[in-house]
């Protein structure tokens, strides 16, 4: 199975701060790797597909890039209900797998 | 809308089986494909297994052996069975839609329930 590494695993940050959040794979993905949004009450909501396809509804503060092995979700100005859990998942190859997942957390 | 809700019960005995239903609207079981997902608490996400649009399956490797997951398309339902619970399997469990771009199919999530909580304890 391709493993996925989070970094950092939880990030402290301010309001209207940029923020940038890391995914390596064990193994290249051919940019196979998607985002997801967790907030505190569980619902999860679909950021970015494909590396950087933006889902539609997803506000263009959210931007994901990368390849091969690394890739990285960026939040350009941070808003109140961005403060959440982040995953990233890669679908390459089976068994699609996520990372352990990056919280980002109020300063 | 799209909307999937996971329902089951909440407490399962050690070495029982697991049931659980997602039920779908918005869309058709014969057009888009179906996960379930795991997360132990204070955990991360693990992928269970699939259910294609044509009502094949693919499963986890670490789970296949104790796994099922079959669909009433009539009913807009999919099902998970999941034998000889062990406490480890203590989990919120999600059903996850497949995206379909219309030619494709991609393990990418695209719309997802609340999650129903799992604990198995005796």
């Amino acid at each position: 199975d391709i493993q996925m590494t989070q970094t950092p695993s939880s990030m402290p940050a301010s309001l209207g701060e940029r923020v940038t959040i890391s995914c390596r794979a064990s193994q290249g993905i051919s940019n196979y790797l998607n985002w997801y949004q967790q907030k505190p009450d569980g619902t999860i909501k679909p950021l970015i597909y494909y590396t950087s396809n933006l889902q539609s509804g997803v506000p263009s503060r959210f931007s994901g890039s990368g390849s091969g092995t690394d890739y990285s979700l960026t939040i350009s100005s941070l808003e109140p209900e961005d403060f959440a859990m982040y995953y990233c998942q890669q679908y390459d190859s089976s068994p699609p797998t996520f990372g352990g997942g990056t919280k980002l957390e109020l300063k | 809308q799209v909307q999937l809700k996971e329902s089951g019960p909440g407490l399962v005995q050690p070495s029982e089986t697991l049931s659980l239903t997602c039920t779908v609207s918005g869309f058709s079981l014969t057009s888009y494909g179906v996960n379930w997902v795991r997360q132990p608490p204070g955990k991360g996400l693990e992928w269970m297994g699939t259910i294609w649009n044509d009502g094949s399956t693919d499963y986890n490797s670490a789970l296949k052996s104790r796994l099922s997951i079959s669909r009433d398309t009539s009913k807009s339902q999919v099902f998970l069975k999941m034998n000889s619970l062990q406490t480890e399997d203590t989990a919120i469990y999600l059903c996850a839609r497949l995206y379909y771009d219309g030619t494709y199919y991609y393990w990418y999530f695209d719309f997802w329930g609340p999650g129903t909580m799992v604990t198995v304890s005796s």
